[in-house]
């Protein structure tokens, strides 16, 4: 079963900033948080991943809080494009490990003009 | 465009029949993992293969089949398939078998329907 928690659904006016929860309170010390995204019926897409500090790239920005029981997904000026299933996936990173992600039901993104 | 190639697009079949999936990875990914989406079930993992070998198994049944071949690319074989089979495959592929930094990159899927 998935560890994390999200809503399913949420909206979002385009150009505004989205902020997708996610919650993860039974997460391990050496457990990572991934995002990733579904557009429609495509492959799932890689968005960002973090293990404490808060990360940023070029898609999204990632916010761990301190106790990492929660995370959150910040995509700054949503375009209708992100309209998306998003994706919050816990997984350890260490050599040995099983690399298959397991997927929940994940966050339906609404991005309205 | 991920990298990641897979044919056919879309199949169609009748119950009982057998289907071969075809996945190849990006150039240079050693890891190609297959994932089942159905509309009840959500994506679920069936089976990792990391340069040639089998390394996890998930809720793949008896009756589907993998491998890696040398050149990396991988088949998903599905037999006496049920209408329950259909769904949309998804091959992914990354770099490493599940060590640091693990970004797996998702193939457009082929399209399942048993008839």
């Amino acid at each position: 079963d998935a560890k994390t928690t999200q809503p399913p659904s949420m909206d979002c006016a385009e150009g505004r900033a989205a902020n997708l929860p996610c919650n993860h309170s039974t997460i391990s010390g050496n457990e990572y948080v991934y995002w990733y995204r579904q557009i429609h019926s495509q492959g799932p897409q890689y968005i960002i991943h973090g293990l404490k500090n808060n990360e940023t790239n070029e898609m999204a920005s990632l916010i761990i809080t301190e106790d990492r029981k929660s995370s959150t997904l910040i995509l700054p000026h949503a375009t209708l494009r992100d309209t998306a299933v998003y994706y919050c996936i816990v997984r350890v990173n260490y050599g040995g490990s099983q690399g298959n992600l397991i997927f929940g039901k994940g966050t339906k993104l609404s991005v309205k003009p | 465009d991920s990298g990641v190639t897979q044919t056919p697009k879309h199949l169609i079949t009748a119950t009982g029949q057998r289907v071969t999936l075809r996945c190849s990875p990006r150039s240079g990914d050693l890891s190609v993992y297959w994932y089942q989406q159905s509309l009840d079930q959500g994506l679920q993992f069936l089976i990792h293969y990391y340069n040639g070998e089998e390394r996890a198994k998930g809720n793949i049944l008896e009756r589907f089949s993998a491998q890696q071949f040398p050149d990396l690319h991988s088949e998903l074989n599905l037999s006496s398939l049920e209408l329950g089979d259909s769904a949309l495959y998804f091959c992914a592929s990354s770099v490493s078998a599940g060590g640091s930094y693990n970004e797996q990159f998702f193939g457009p899927g082929t399209r399942l329907t048993v008839l």
